[in-house]
């Protein structure tokens, strides 16, 4: 059970490039989001989903796309890197809670990205 | 204003004091709250979810404020491997899972 798994650890972009950061997860969750994590800021939602074939924005949605075509996978897209890209992204995972008892999210390792 | 705040510290504390961090929220209608413990360069991981009632597990309590919209985190007999930063988190929507985070408060425990 590998729980939510990111790839890559780490990617150094140059501005304009594209890219797909990859997230999955083996535990069934119907849940899935991304997050980026910027010093002082803590960690800000990008989107998230709630199950495949849906997907909504979080707080700073603009430069980034995301799909959900299986309930596993939930990539990150960044059509044009910018600099202001450049952060720590997390995949997040969680079940569906009922009314009051969400269930807590586990989050992959992480990718450190450097948009130069 | 961010939706979920809290003071980013750091807190600098000896071994076996005792430090709380609060975390405000501006959404009325949110729902769940818990604290995360993020390590240095490391995933956020699970520390406690946080009840209506309050709650504790070992050296740690959780509480919550509704009426002034808030939740605490109280850490006893801190010990040097509490060194970490603490992340509130809340959501106001029971079906989605969608946790809003705070800006994460920085606890360093020295010797």
């Amino acid at each position: 059970n590998a729980g939510v798994t990111q790839t890559p650890k780490f990617q150094v972009l140059k501005t304009g490039q594209s890219m797909t950061l990859q997230c999955a997860q083996d535990m069934n969750h119907e849940y899935m989001s991304w997050y980026r994590q910027d010093p002082g800021m803590g960690l800000r939602l990008i989107h998230y989903s709630v199950g495949a074939g849906i997907t909504d924005q979080g707080e700073v949605p603009n430069g980034y796309n995301v799909s959900r075509s299986t309930t596993e996978d939930f990539p990150l897209r960044l059509l044009s890197a910018a600099p202001s890209q450049t952060s720590v992204y997390f995949c997040a995972s969680s079940r569906q809670g009922r009314t009051g008892n969400n269930s807590p999210l586990h989050f992959g390792n992480g990718t450190r990205l450097t948009v130069t | 204003r961010k939706e979920v705040e809290q003071d980013p510290g750091p807190f600098n504390v000896p071994e076996g004091a005792t430090v709380a961090f609060n975390c405000t929220y501006s959404n009325s209608a949110s729902q769940s709250f818990f604290w995360y413990r993020q390590d240095c360069r490391k995933e956020p991981k699970l520390l406690m979810s946080v009840y209506s009632s309050g709650n504790e597990d070992g050296r740690f309590t959780a509480q919550l404020n509704r009426a002034s919209q808030y939740i605490s985190l109280l850490i006893r007999d801190s010990k040097l491997s509490d060194s970490a930063t603490y992340l509130c988190a809340v959501t106001h929507s029971s079906n989605t899972g969608k946790l809003i985070f705070g800006q994460g408060t920085t606890l360093q425990v020295k010797p």
